[in-house]
């Protein structure tokens, strides 16, 4: 069972347009929601996160967006850059509801973004 | 600050054998978790320790195991390999046993485990 839903599976895009990436959940009890950035012979790293008690964070050229009812979050990438080019991950756990004791991140599959000069 | 690392970067084993990975985290962090990456799969979750106890598994078989120890390394193993365990597999840090908004896991760059 697939409980982050990620798409596309790849993106291609102009230097300065903007990349859309959107994922979706489906275990309600999910409060975590980050983005990773994962370059080619290097492990993922966090880019943002989110909480599900705000509908939109921005930092820097990346906004993550929320929508609590639809079960789905978007990461929008600004002004996009070749250096932007690498694969993004949506991830999602749940903290609130596991005591302390769950820390396991559950993945979307990853979008491979290309960002042509 | 040096980051998470491990070792070896790359490892070529022969279907049956075992294999032992190690991940150093980054100084003073005392959580760590791992995860299997693959082009078909994606990344996942394999398990946590968190002082020197496992907290959390994820649905492997059981050839999949792991430990850390008082310094906080950890190293996971894998007996009688399959030839679908060819994967990067990931190691990831935290300083407080948790994921919290902005800071989260550092992973490390990965061992990538070949099986012929």
């Amino acid at each position: 069972q697939q409980q982050v839903k990620q798409s596309p599976q790849s993106l291609i895009v102009q230097k300065g347009g903007i990349s859309i990436i959107n994922c979706a959940y489906e275990n309600t009890a999910f409060d975590y929601f980050p983005w990773y950035q994962q370059f080619p012979g290097k492990g993922p790293a966090l880019l943002i996160a989110i909480r599900p008690d705000v509908s939109e964070k921005k930092e820097g050229r990346f906004t993550i967006s929320f929508n609590k009812s639809a079960k789905q979050f978007s990461l929008h990438i600004m002004d996009s850059q070749p250096g932007d080019s690498a694969t993004y991950f949506c991830a999602a756990s749940s903290l609130a509801n596991s005591g302390g004791s769950n820390y396991k991140l559950t993945f979307g599959k990853g979008t491979l973004l290309t960002v042509n000069p | 600050k040096a980051g998470v690392t491990q070792t070896p970067r790359y490892l070529i084993k022969t279907r049956g054998q075992q294999v032992t990975l190690s991940c150093s985290p980054i100084s003073g962090h005392r959580s760590v978790s791992w995860y299997q990456q693959t082009p078909g799969q994606g990344l996942q979750f394999l398990f946590e320790y968190f002082s020197e106890t496992q907290r959390n598994k994820g649905n492997f078989p059981g050839r999949f195991s792991g430990r850390q120890f008082s310094n906080s390394r950890s190293e996971m193993n894998v007996s009688t390999l399959e030839l679908g365990d060819s994967a990067l597999y990931l190691c990831a840090s935290s300083l407080v046993g948790g994921l919290q908004l902005n800071y989260g896991y550092t992973f490390g760059s990965g061992t990538r485990l070949t099986v012929v």
